[in-house]
């Protein structure tokens, strides 16, 4: 059974820090992995989907890797801000669903 | 147009009320997904429609009843529900046959008294 871990599960930054969010996965045979944010009482919003022949995607200050042999994909933020302040969660795709992390709830402060 | 709809926003009701969510999409998605996902906790998949038909069924209790009349549409229906069903309960759909992005929609937040 798939298992994901997200670490850490809470991180507060000053504004305008770069910082990493982790992700591991204990069974390899993925099709994709996703990385949401979820802000408080809100619906899932998808950030980038990752492949599983590919090593990252980038869209504007997000990138995230994967390591698929490893089973791990960090979730790379440059320049937070404020408006960042959010849940993110990870998440594996294996045939038609999707395993969640319990997701990484950061808080940037102006 | 990657916008999934669900309504209403916000349910309150009686563990002997009977009443139904609704999910909507118009982007020719064939799986659709029910969620639910209690405070500071991942989403739990409760069900999963593909191509209309009742594809996954995570053991959900059966007073929880999904319903897909088209492709479009996705309905739950809730009947004696306790008051430990309170949560989230989110709607998703995803595209085609292969491995792609699901798309979530914002949610109903239900509390059961």
């Amino acid at each position: 059974k798939q298992e994901v871990t997200q670490i850490p599960a809470a991180l507060s930054v000053p504004e305008g820090e770069n910082l990493v969010l982790n992700c591991s996965f204990t069974d390899s045979a993925i099709y994709n992995l996703q990385w949401f944010r979820q802000d408080p009482g809100k619906g899932l919003t998808s950030l980038l989907l990752i492949q599983s022949s590919q090593r990252e995607q980038t869209s504007g200050r997000l990138n995230a890797s994967l390591d698929k042999s490893s089973g791990r994909s960090t979730l790379y933020i440059a320049a937070s801000q404020p408006g960042d302040s959010a849940t993110y969660l990870c998440a594996v795709a294996s045939g038609s669903t999707l395993t969640f992390g319990k997701g990484t709830m950061l808080l940037v402060s102006p | 147009d990657t916008e999934v709809t669900q309504t209403p926003k916000h349910l309150v009701m009686g563990m002997t009320n009977k009443k139904s969510l609704k999910c909507e999409q118009h982007m020719g998605h064939r799986a659709m997904y029910w969620y639910k996902q209690k405070a500071k906790k991942p989403p739990e998949l409760m069900f999963v429609y593909s191509y209309e038909k009742l594809s996954i069924n995570e053991s959900v209790p059966s007073r929880f009843s999904p319903e897909c009349p088209n492709s479009s549409l996705l309905n739950l229906h809730l009947h004696a529900l306790q008051p430990e069903d309170s949560a989230l309960y989110l709607c998703a759909s995803r595209g085609g046959e292969g491995p792609d992005t699901q798309y979530f929609g914002p949610g109903t937040r239900l509390t059961v008294l």
